[in-house]
C-alpha cells in the first residue's frame, strides 16, 4: 500500500498562503491523493483530492508533482480557523467489494497553527 | 440539514460494562464507517458496512460489535473485552463503499470520546 509522509506540525501567519507538503513516493497510477483536516475535539472534514491534475475549490488548491510522488495543499489566506490537523490519504487501489481495500488510512498528519 | 449525528457527545463507562454509541445519518448513503482516534494519533478502523444488513471488521475489530438494521443506522457496542476502550470514536458515511467508488468522500460525525473510569 502507498503511504504518506508529512511534517508533523507547521506554523503560518494569519492571512498568509499555508503550503503543506506530503511525499508519496510509492504511489501507483490509479490511486488518487485525498486531503482531509480536523479541527480540535471534530469529526475530519473533507478538503479536496486530484489524481493527475492540479485541483482548485473554493476550499483549498492541490498541486500534484508530475511524477506523483508528492503534492502540496496550498490554503491561499490562512485565517485563525484553519488551525487544523491536515491530512494527506493516498486511497489504495479499489479491488471491489469486500476487504478494507479502498478504504481511506488516515495517519498523524501534520498540525498546521495559524498565528495572528 | 443533512449530517451525521452521533450520541452521546460525552460517555463515561466503569469497567466491564458494555456500551453503545449512536450513529445516525440522514444522507441517504449506503456506506457506514466506525474509526477510533486515541491522542495524538491517527484514526484505525473499526467495523463498516456497505448497506444494510451487511457490515465487515476493519483493521481493530476485537471488542467491538456493531449492527446495521436500517440504513440510516449504524450503532457501535464497545464490549468489556475491549482492553483500552477509553478513545475518542467517529462516525463516518459515504454513498458507496469508497472501495467501489473511484472518487467519493467521507463525511464525518462530530465524535464521542469515551472514558472508562
Amino acid at each position: 500500500d502507498a503511504k504518506t509522509t508529512q511534517p508533523p506540525s507547521m506554523d503560518c501567519a494569519e492571512g498568509r498562503a499555508a503550503n503543506l507538503p506530503c511525499n508519496h513516493s510509492t504511489i501507483s497510477g490509479n490511486e488518487y491523493v485525498y486531503w482531509y483536516r480536523q479541527i480540535h475535539s471534530q469529526g475530519p472534514q473533507y478538503i479536496i483530492h486530484g489524481l493527475k491534475n492540479n485541483e482548485t475549490n473554493e476550499m483549498a488548491s492541490l498541486i500534484i508533482t508530475e511524477d506523483r510522488k508528492s503534492s502540496t495543499l496550498i490554503l491561499p489566506h490562512a485565517t485563525l480557523r484553519d488551525t487544523a490537523v491536515y491530512y494527506c490519504i493516498v486511497r489504495v487501489a479499489t479491488r471491489g467489494y469486500g476487504g478494507s481495500q479502498g478504504n481511506l488510512i488516515f495517519g498523524k498528519g501534520t498540525k498546521l497553527s495559524v498565528k495572528p | 440539514d443533512g449530517g451525521i449525528t452521533q450520541s452521546p457527545k460525552y460517555l463515561f463507562r466503569k469497567e466491564g460494562q458494555n456500551v453503545t454509541l449512536s450513529c445516525e445519518q440522514n444522507l441517504n448513503h449506503d456506506a457506514m464507517y466506525w474509526y477510533r482516534q486515541d491522542p495524538g494519533q491517527g484514526l484505525r478502523l473499526i467495523y463498516y458496512s456497505q448497506i444494510v444488513n451487511d457490515f465487515q471488521k476493519g483493521d481493530i475489530a476485537e471488542g467491538y460489535s456493531v449492527s446495521r438494521e436500517k440504513k440510516e443506522s449504524f450503532p457501535l457496542t464497545v464490549t468489556s473485552a475491549q482492553k483500552n476502550p477509553t478513545a475518542f470514536y467517529l462516525c463516518a458515511s459515504s454513498k458507496a463503499l469508497l472501495a467501489v467508488l473511484n472518487t467519493g468522500e467521507l463525511f464525518f460525525g462530530e465524535g464521542s470520546r469515551l472514558t472508562v473510569l
